[in-house]
């Protein structure tokens, strides 16, 4: 148990649906990372936040947009859902920039 | 931040060693080398990263040549548990790409009784 966790594990909907992907990092992490694992393009970061700012952006679509609140926990907004971000998608935190990273269990999104 | 070069598969046998193989030519000198592995589709795990010492802790040992351009990550006595895929990555930690990790298509290592 890596101490970062997520909801929902499965989550299931339609195209052009929009969902919220929730993480909460380990305690007294401060930066948060998602990162995208679909078959054909593997891991790939999306976008990191530090103490609630953004600090990195990978590669995000602009239906795609996160933030990160004041206790610390985050959200991925996905929007105009296509039938290609069915994906796994991870939360990772971090004690300090740059340190190791703690992913979660991630949540499996399947759009129909 | 630098390219990794993994080879895609290897096998071991149960309670040997494995030694897992990694190269990064384009290694700059504030770059260090980390170890992650995914067990079937849960989410990655840290294993072990070093910048240019060989570093061990309760998982694995990770060995860096002295032109940092390639390095070796060993599990002592593998075990079955430790079928997964493993990622070598190369990160700027603390710099420009703010910890980001990149991963590339890794080493499946298949333990075997």
């Amino acid at each position: 148990d890596s101490g970062v966790t997520q909801t929902p594990k499965h989550l299931i909907t339609a195209t052009g649906q929009r969902v919220t992907l929730r993480c909460s990092p380990r305690s007294g992490d401060l930066s948060v990372y998602w990162y995208q694992q679909s078959l054909d393009q593997g891991l790939q970061f999306l976008i990191q936040y530090y103490n609630g700012e953004e600090r990195a952006k990978g590669n995000i679509l602009e239906r795609f947009s996160a933030q990160q609140f004041p206790d610390l926990h985050s959200e991925l907004n996905l929007s105009s859902l296509e039938l290609g971000d069915s994906a796994l998608y991870f939360c990772a935190s971090s004690s300090r920039r740059g340190n190791e990273q703690y992913f979660g269990p991630g949540t499996r999104l399947t759009v129909t | 931040d630098a390219k990794t070069t993994q080879p895609p598969s290897m096998d071991c046998a149960e309670g040997r060693a494995a030694n897992l193989p990694c190269n990064h030519s384009t290694i700059s000198g504030n770059e260090y080398v980390y170890w992650y592995r995914q067990i079937h589709s849960q989410g990655p795990q840290y294993i072990i990263h070093g910048l240019k010492n060989n570093e061990t802790n309760e998982m694995a040992s990770l060995i860096i040549t002295e032109d940092r351009k390639s390095s070796t990550l060993i599990l002592p006595h593998a075990t079955l548990r430790d079928t997964a895929v493993y990622y070598c990555i190369v990160s700027n930690a603390g710099g420009t790409s703010y910890g980001k990790l990149t991963f590339g298509q890794g080493t499946i290592l298949t333990v075997h009784p």
